[in-house]
C-alpha cells in the first residue's frame, strides 16, 4: 500500500502565501494529485504531477520530487474562499487507483 | 471538465432498510467508476472499483454483500447499502474515470449524505 502524510490543519492570513506539504511512500509511482474539498462537497481537481518539478496554474502551484517522495501545493494571494480541505492523492503500486491522504484543513482568516 | 451526477444528494432512512445511490457520467463514457466513503473530518476511503459489465473489486474490509455495486452501462453505476444501520451513516462519493481528462483524472460526483436512524 501507500503511506501518505500531510499536516492536519494550517492557518493563514488573507493575501498571504501558504505551502501544504505531502510526503508519500510507494512503489510503482504513477502520479500525484491535489484536490480541494469544501465541507459537505465532493473534491475538485487542482493539479497533477508525474514528473519532477513545479507546475504552475494561476494562484496554485504544485511541486513534485519523486526521489524524495515529496510534493507541495503552494497557494498564493490567499482568499477567504480558499478555506477548505486539501487532499493529496497518489497513484501507486503500478495502478491508477488513487490513495488519498487524510487531507489538510486550511483556514484563511482576515 | 466532465460531469458526474449522483442521486439522491441526501437520504434519511430507518435502520434495516436498503438504500440505492446512483452515479452517472453525463457527458462521457466511464470505463471505471469508484465508490468512496468519507466520515466527518476523515479522508476519502475507497470502497470498491467497478468496471462496466464486470464484478466490482472491493477493498479489504468492505462487505460486498452489504454494499452491492452494479455497473450496468458506461454511464451508470449504482451502490446499494443493504440493511443499513446507523454506523453506515456517512458521505458516499462516486467518481468516474476514462473521460475527457488528460491524466487518468477522476471526476467526482457531488456526493450523497446518508443518515440511518
Amino acid at each position: 500500500g501507500q503511506n501518505i502524510d500531510q499536516p492536519t490543519e494550517m492557518t493563514a492570513t488573507e493575501g498571504a502565501i501558504v505551502q501544504i506539504n505531502c510526503t508519500y511512500q510507494t512503489s510503482g509511482f504513477n502520479g500525484l494529485f491535489w484536490y480541494q474539498q469544501h465541507a459537505g462537497e465532493a473534491p475538485t481537481f487542482l493539479s497533477y504531477n508525474v514528473l519532477d518539478g513545479l507546475e504552475e496554474k494561476g494562484r496554485f502551484s504544485s511541486f513534485l520530487s519523486r526521489s524524495k517522495g515529496y510534493s507541495y501545493l503552494l497557494l498564493k494571494e490567499l482568499q477567504m474562499k480558499d478555506s477548505a480541505s486539501y487532499l493529496c492523492a497518489v497513484y501507486g503500486g503500478g495502478s491508477y487507483i488513487p490513495t488519498f491522504g487524510r487531507g489538510t484543513s486550511l483556514i484563511v482568516h482576515p | 471538465g466532465a460531469v458526474v451526477s449522483q442521486h439522491p444528494s441526501w437520504v434519511i432512512c430507518k435502520s434495516g432498510t436498503s438504500v440505492k445511490i446512483e452515479c452517472r457520467s453525463l457527458d462521457f463514457q466511464a470505463t471505471t467508476m469508484f465508490w468512496y466513503r468519507q466520515f466527518p473530518k476523515q479522508s476519502l476511503m475507497l470502497m470498491a472499483t467497478s468496471n462496466e459489465g464486470s464484478k466490482a473489486t472491493y477493498e479489504q474490509g468492505v462487505e460486498k454483500d452489504k454494499f452491492l455495486i452494479n455497473h450496468a452501462s458506461l454511464t451508470l453505476s449504482t451502490l446499494t447499502v443493504t440493511s443499513a444501520h446507523p454506523e453506515d451513516s456517512s458521505f458516499y462519493i462516486c467518481s468516474a474515470a476514462g473521460g475527457a481528462g488528460s491524466y487518468n483524472e477522476q471526476f467526482f460526483g457531488p456526493g450523497t449524505r446518508l443518515t440511518v436512524l
